[in-house]
């Protein structure tokens, strides 16, 4: 079974500043999904970026970057020019490539973020 | 405006009781998913259903029972036997085949009182 692993439960940034959120994860498939949900204080959950696990490049959305190293399966999320609407709950999530089957979300454990101003 | 509408927001329930969370979507989305969200362990999988008529037990399954009648509606019910049923429910739905555009509810948060 995949599994997720975020290992910064809080992490907290000066406004403007760059900050980085880890994510690992294990699996023995070799095509996958990965993805950033944000859930902010409405606790609505929001995709930030995903990346496919085929591409080699980098998935980027405006100031969302992603870090993605297959093989030391890692994917890390980077957040640049830091706003106050980035303030949330972060959560990394991995789904397997199959078409047939639950194609189920598997998420880590969340990273709270707060951006000091 | 196509979504999924989770209700209540918020749920009391007496211990011994059963009570169920409701989630219905208009996207015509095929697979609809049930997570249960804690602090610090993430979202867990109750059940999932591909089809109509079908659904399948996710990681923690115990303690809850679902149904899929109809594609838009995928009732959770919280039985009596789920020892620790303060928590926040999360519903979802995806397009079927491949896609990955997964929309997911607003929650319902429920207290055992």
């Amino acid at each position: 079974a995949q599994t997720v692993t975020q290992s910064q439960p809080e992490m907290s940034v000066q406004e403007a500043e760059t900050v980085t959120l880890s994510c690992t994860y294990d699996t023995s498939e070799s095509d996958y999904y990965l993805f950033w949900y944000k859930q902010p204080p409405s606790r609505q959950m929001i995709l930030v970026i995903r990346q496919e696990a085929y591409k080699q490049q980098n998935a980027t959305e405006n100031r969302f970057s992603v870090n993605f190293q297959k093989a030391a399966k890692s994917f890390s999320l980077k957040i640049s020019d830091s706003q106050l609407g980035d303030a949330a709950m972060y959560f990394c999530a991995y789904r397997s490539f199959e078409i047939q089957g639950a194609q189920k979300l598997v998420f880590g454990q969340g990273t709270r973020l707060t951006i000091n101003p | 405006d196509g979504g999924i509408t989770q209700s209540p927001k918020y749920l009391f329930r007496k211990e011994g009781q059963n009570v169920t969370l409701s989630c219905e979507q208009n996207l015509n989305h095929d697979a609809m998913y049930w997570y249960r969200q804690d602090p610090g362990q993430g979202l867990r999988l109750i059940y999932y259903s591909q089809i109509v008529n079908d659904f399948q037990k996710g990681d923690i399954a115990e303690g809850y029972s679902v149904s899929r009648e109809k594609k838009e509606s995928f009732p959770l019910t919280v039985t009596s036997a789920q020892k620790n049923p303060t928590a926040f429910y999360l519903c979802a739905s995806r397009l079927g085949g491949s896609g990955y555009g997964y929309t997911f509810g607003s929650g319902t948060r429920l207290t055992v009182v």
